[in-house]
């Protein structure tokens, strides 16, 4: 069982925007402001999407944001694109050094 | 360019130790934690620990605390993950990751360590 709770699937045509969220506790996602994405294709390592809640990385497009309300963290993904269809897992920290993950959500382009 | 190399896969026996090598390339090695993150076939990610590079300090989930070891070697920009005592469940691929305390932001290509009696 996972630290952060993600939804195990999302779905979106292209073109569209679609939401994951991450929920945590008041003890990482709504402590701190260290909520990180990651992006993760079959058979690869994963890709930093986003860092720090809402900074995207250099090379990073911007359809990616990042968000957090409370103790839930999102990642939209705007003007959907058949290559965003991957894995997507979020990161807080959670205190002590401690960096906790979400169980991954398998984002489908129809 | 950013590079991050690790070792080859490994078959262990359960009750064995084996150990991940990560070589970095392409940034001031000294500059960013090292993380390590695993992931067992079909799940998902698994944070395990850091080290910091500049002075050998590490940290490691409670999980994995007494279970396994990560050392540097700054003459040749090498971090390096022990785990011992394997069993079935730390059949994955390992991830070494270079980053800051809470984020990482390249990885390497992952090592299969499969435990196999």
């Amino acid at each position: 069982q996972s630290a952060l709770t993600q939804p195990s699937s999302a779905s979106g045509s292209p073109g569209q925007s679609v939401t994951i969220s991450c929920t945590g506790t008041s003890s990482d996602v709504g402590a701190y402001n260290y909520v990180s994405w990651y992006q993760q294709h079959p058979g690869k390592a994963p890709r930093l999407m986003i860092y720090d809640v809402n900074k995207r990385p250099s090379g990073v497009p911007d359809r990616f944001s990042g968000s957090r309300s409370g103790n839930t963290a999102s990642l939209t993904v705007s003007g959907l694109q058949a290559e965003d269809e991957a894995d997507y897992y979020c990161t807080s920290f959670a205190g002590s050094n401690k960096v906790v993950f979400g169980g991954g959500t398998e984002l489908t382009v129809l | 360019q950013v590079q991050l190399v690790q070792s080859g896969a490994e078959v262990k026996k359960p009750g064995a130790s084996v150990q991940v090598s990560c070589k970095a390339s392409g940034y001031t090695f000294t500059d960013f934690y090292m993380h390590w993150v695993r992931q067992a076939p079909g799940q998902g990610l698994e944070w395990m620990g850091w080290i910091n590079p500049n002075n050998g300090g590490t940290n490691s989930a409670q999980k994995f605390r007494g279970w396994v070891t990560m050392t540097r070697d700054t003459s040749i920009n090498t971090v390096y993950m022990d785990l011992s005592s394997l069993t079935s469940d730390d059949t994955a691929v390992y991830y070494c990751a270079k980053g800051g305390r809470y984020w990482f932001d390249f990885w390497g290509q992952g090592t299969l360590v499969t435990v196999s009696s």
